[in-house]
């Protein structure tokens, strides 16, 4: 089976750092995603991770614990536009199956 | 410029009836998928097909059927629409890439539908 955790919702201040985490337990493992979608639009790609470690791609960087099962996204210096919701998505075995995404955080940027 | 589009952006329909959504793509991949969104359960698969005339079930595929007749275009039809297929649909495509790639899906903008 497949399952992919991460908080419902998290609260940050403008200019701070939030870290949103991702477990997952999958029948296999062959990369992990990360997306962000705002409110009624579509979920747009943001990272992507197969290896252990962190990638860091300006304000955003995205880190893998493949034996622990393990992801976070990191964002620095927030800004009220990073309100959305954040994706994280497994592809469970080698290129030829879907992403498999767990529920999303929401989250709020305030002032 | 709009590489996957949905048609229509929004739709309001009755229950019984039969709904089709379209997606289309110029992006020239090979796969491409269907999910909805519902609040509280994220994305889930419904259809998805990895070329012409391929096709495969999701997640939650009943009460739903799709047609793959050109790369290009994937279209999903509700047989006979029921009130709790009320939700956000997205059609993504992918490139099966080189291996090693991250090969990411990238989504067209989304149907709302709602069914009374």
């Amino acid at each position: 089976g497949q399952n992919i955790d991460q908080p419902t919702e998290m609260t940050a201040t403008e200019g701070a750092i939030v870290q949103i985490n991702c477990t997952y337990q999958t029948s296999g493992f062959n990369g992990l995603f990360w997306y962000q979608q705002h409110a009624g639009e579509a979920p747009t790609f943001l990272s992507y991770n197969v290896l252990d470690g962190l990638e860091e791609k300006g304000r955003f960087s995205s880190f893998l614990s493949r034996s622990k099962g393990y992801s976070y996204l990191l964002l620095k210096e927030l800004q009220m536009k990073d309100s959305a919701s954040y994706l994280c998505a497994v592809r469970p075995i080698s290129g030829n199956t879907p992403l498999v995404f767990g529920k999303g955080t929401r989250l709020s940027v305030i002032a | 410029d709009a590489d996957v589009t949905q048609t229509p952006r929004n739709r309001i329909t009755k229950t019984g009836k039969r709904i089709m959504l379209e997606c289309s793509q110029t992006k020239g991949h090979d796969r491409m998928y269907w999910y909805r969104q519902d609040p509280g359960l994220g994305l889930r698969l419904i259809y998805y097909s990895f070329d012409v005339k391929d096709i495969n079930k999701g997640e939650i595929s009943d009460g739903y059927s799709v047609s793959r007749q050109a790369q290009a275009k994937f279209s999903l039809s509700l047989e006979s629409a029921i009130p709790n297929q009320t939700a956000l649909y997205f059609c993504a495509t992918s490139d099966p890439g080189l291996a090693g790639g991250s090969n990411e899906q990238f989504f067209g903008p989304g149907t709302r539908l709602t069914v009374l």
